[in-house]
């Protein structure tokens, strides 16, 4: 059964600084990866979707990486800001295009 | 506005009562999601629908029921035998390139 972790579970950094949040999974054999972003009492919102096929997708300051090989991913924040403080999660399918199983995620702050 | 609404966003309940939680999605997707959150645990599957009129068990479904009897709806029933009920309850639903879109969440609190 797939195990995603989340390293570190919590990150507190001033802001304007580059940060990179790590994302690991045990079977290597995903249909896709996707970040969440996620505000305290909030749902989860989508930030990136990286198909098997792919190796990056960037939004705006956000770059995700994957590396199916070497089962890891890797969400860079550019220049961070106070707003992007929230915790974020990684996810991938159990199998295939099951359910997701998600990490327990990165609590990020973001210091003025 | 395409998207998925959850209610209510607050729910208290007695010990012993039944509550369902509702989740309703616009954005034409088959599969829907419930899952359960809890401090320090992460996101955990509670049930699933691949389509209409058929659901599948998720890791924690003991004392957990759903329906969906419309592609737009998937309710989830919190029943007297979920032994620990109080959490943070999220719905979800799936697109057609595999991106999974959530709900603004149910928080339910049994006393």
């Amino acid at each position: 059964k797939q195990e995603v972790t989340q390293i570190p579970a919590a990150l507190s950094v001033p802001e304007g600084e580059n940060l990179v949040l790590n994302c690991s999974f045990t079977d290597s054999a995903i249909y896709n990866l996707q970040w969440f972003r996620q505000d305290p009492g909030k749902g989860l919102t989508s930030l990136l979707l990286i198909q098997s096929s792919q190796r990056e997708q960037t939004s705006g300051r956000l770059n995700a990486s994957l590396d199916k090989s070497s089962g890891r991913s890797t969400l860079y924040i550019a220049a961070s800001q106070p707003g992007d403080s929230a915790t974020y999660l990684c996810a991938v399918p159990d199998s295939g295009n099951t359910p997701l199983v998600f990490g327990k995620g990165t609590r990020l702050s973001v210091i003025a | 506005d395409g998207g998925i609404t959850q209610s209510p966003k607050y729910l208290f309940r007695k010990e012993g009562q039944n509550v369902t939680l509702s989740c309703e999605q616009n954005l034409n997707h088959d599969a829907m999601y419930w899952y359960r959150q809890d401090p320090g645990q992460g996101l955990r599957l509670i049930y699933y629908s691949q389509i209409v009129n058929d659901f599948q068990k998720g890791d924690i479904a003991e004392g957990y029921s759903v329906s969906r009897e419309k592609k737009e709806s998937f309710p989830l029933t919190v029943t007297s035998a979920q032994k620990n009920p109080t959490a943070f309850y999220l719905c979800a639903s799936r697109g057609l390139a595999y991106e999974q879109y959530f709900g603004p969440g149910t928080r339910l609190t049994v006393t």
